[in-house]
């Protein structure tokens, strides 16, 4: 049984830097594709980007670009997600999730709340 | 990237109804969709995957049909533990897309 455990609640300043982490059990991490999905208070789901941690290639989604960086760490079977330049919009909670065979979420991390307020 | 839309936005039932809810692809994703359930201040679960293969473990009432831009998931009776919020994803590009969502609240 696969699990994910993200690291918990963080409050940032505007024009911070975020790091959550995801650390997975269960199954072959490498073998795996994580991606990170993130909901605003009272909104939807939103795709951010993903990575393959046995090529370590990651792909982001167009409007997180040049923002966000994803990366992991095949040692510890932990995934990062890294936001910068942080803004008020940027509030929201922070999930990783596993892809399953094809590209759907079949495991999701309990999710992380990242506040980001002066 | 390609738009999910779905509607209606909120749906108001009863125990025991049947319920549809639509979702609308700007362009053709084959069968490369999924549903999700997310409950409040919980992560989504999913529910459906290739447009209509059931997740293991999932009720049998929960099915999901279409293919191309148009997709439907149904109830066939709707049990308390059903009221929440549903999201269809497309997974058809290289970027992933959710609709808005569909939350399903008790009449």
């Amino acid at each position: 049984q696969v699990q994910l455990v993200q690291s918990g609640a963080e409050v940032k300043k505007p024009g911070s830097s975020v790091k959550v982490s995801c650390k997975a059990s269960g199954g072959t991490f490498s073998s795996y594709t994580i991606s990170w999905v993130r909901q605003a208070p009272g909104q939807g789901l939103e795709w951010m980007g993903r990575i393959i941690p046995i090529l370590g290639i990651a792909n982001y989604a167009q409007k997180f670009q040049g923002r966000v960086t994803i990366t992991a760490d095949k040692s510890t079977s932990t995934a990062y997600m890294e936001l910068s330049s942080l803004r008020s919009e940027d509030t929201a909670v922070y999930y990783c999730a596993r892809e399953g065979s094809s590209s759907w979420f079949d495991y999701w991390g309990q999710g992380t709340l990242v506040t980001v307020s002066s | 990237d390609i738009q999910m839309t779905q509607s209606p936005s909120t749906l108001s039932a009863s125990v025991g109804d049947r319920v549809t809810i639509t979702c609308r692809a700007s362009q053709s994703i084959s069968s490369w969709l999924a549903w999700y359930q997310q409950k409040p201040g919980k992560a989504p679960k999913l529910l459906i995957y290739k447009a209509s293969s059931l997740e293991s473990g999932v009720p049998s009432r929960f099915s999901g049909s279409g293919s191309g831009t148009e997709f439907t998931l149904t109830i066939s009776s709707l049990q308390p533990d059903d009221f929440a919020t549903y999201y269809c994803q497309q997974y058809n590009s290289y970027s992933l897309t959710f609709g808005g969502g569909t939350k399903v609240e008790i009449k």
